[in-house]
C-alpha cells in the first residue's frame, strides 16, 4: 500500500539559510509524487510534482525536489528561505482515486 | 474565477445533530473529493467522485455521506455528529481521470462536535 513518512514534525531554519524537508515513500511502482504547502488558515497549494523523467524538479517561489529511487525519498529543497515560507509542508504520493498524504513538516523562519 | 468554494467555514454542532458541509467547484473538474485534517494526522480522505452520479469510499468514510448530482457541487453530510468528528475538512478537485493532475483545495471548514 502506498504511504509517505515525514519525519520531521517542526523545523526552524534561519532566514536566508538553507532548507531540506525529508519525504520518504512507500510505493509498488514508479510513484507520482507532490509537494504541497500549507499557509494558516488556508487550504493546500501545490508546489511541485513529479512523475516521470528528469528526477529533479522545479517548483514556484524558488522550491525544488529531487526524487531518489534507490533511497524511496523525495525530498524537498531551498536555497534561502524567506520569512514568507513559514508554513507546513505536505509531501503525497497518489494513488488510483486517491491522494496519500504525509503527516506534515510545520517550518518555523526567524529573522 | 472562484475555484473551489466550502462553506460554512466554521461551524459548532452538537452530539447528535446532522449537518452539511458544501463544497462547489467552477473548473468544471471530473474528480471531487474531501478530506479532514486533524493534528498529527495529515489529511485522510473521507469520499470522492469521478463525476455526476459517481460516488466512492475513501479511507474514513464512516459518519459520513456524499452525493453527486451535478459536476459543479459535493456536499457532504453528517447525519449525527460525534465528537470524534471535530475536524478541518478540506474538498478538493481535479481535472479528469488522471492521478497525476494537480488537487486543487478549497479553504477548509473547521468542525466543532460538542
Amino acid at each position: 500500500a502506498q504511504s509517505v513518512t515525514q519525519p520531521d514534525i517542526h523545523i526552524t531554519v534561519s532566514e536566508g539559510a538553507s532548507l531540506e524537508l525529508r519525504c520518504n515513500y512507500s510505493y509498488g511502482a514508479t510513484p507520482y509524487l507532490f509537494w504541497y504547502v500549507q499557509s494558516p488558515g488556508q487550504g493546500l497549494q501545490l508546489l511541485l510534482k513529479y512523475f516521470s523523467g528528469d528526477t529533479l524538479v522545479q517548483g514556484i517561489k524558488g522550491f525544488e525536489a529531487e526524487f531518489k529511487r534507490s533511497q524511496s525519498s523525495f525530498n524537498l529543497r531551498k536555497p534561502s528561505v524567506h520569512w514568507s515560507d513559514a508554513a507546513e509542508y505536505f509531501c503525497a504520493v497518489s494513488g488510483a482515486n486517491n491522494l496519500f498524504f504525509g503527516t506534515g513538516t510545520r517550518l518555523t523562519v526567524i529573522p | 474565477n472562484a475555484g473551489v468554494t466550502q462553506t460554512p467555514k466554521f461551524q459548532v454542532l452538537k452530539t447528535g445533530q446532522s449537518m452539511t458541509l458544501q463544497c462547489a467547484q467552477d473548473m468544471n473538474h471530473e474528480y471531487m473529493s474531501w478530506y479532514r485534517q486533524d493534528p498529527g494526522m495529515g489529511l485522510r480522505l473521507i469520499h470522492y467522485s469521478v463525476g455526476a452520479g459517481i460516488t466512492d469510499q475513501g479511507e474514513v468514510p464512516n459518519g459520513y455521506n456524499v452525493s453527486r448530482s451535478t459536476t459543479e457541487d459535493f456536499p457532504l453530510r453528517l447525519l449525527s455528529a460525534a465528537p470524534s468528528q471535530t475536524s478541518v475538512y478540506f474538498c478538493a478537485s481535479r481535472s479528469g481521470g488522471s492521478n497525476t493532475g494537480e488537487l486543487f483545495f478549497g479553504e477548509g471548514s473547521r468542525l466543532t462536535v460538542l
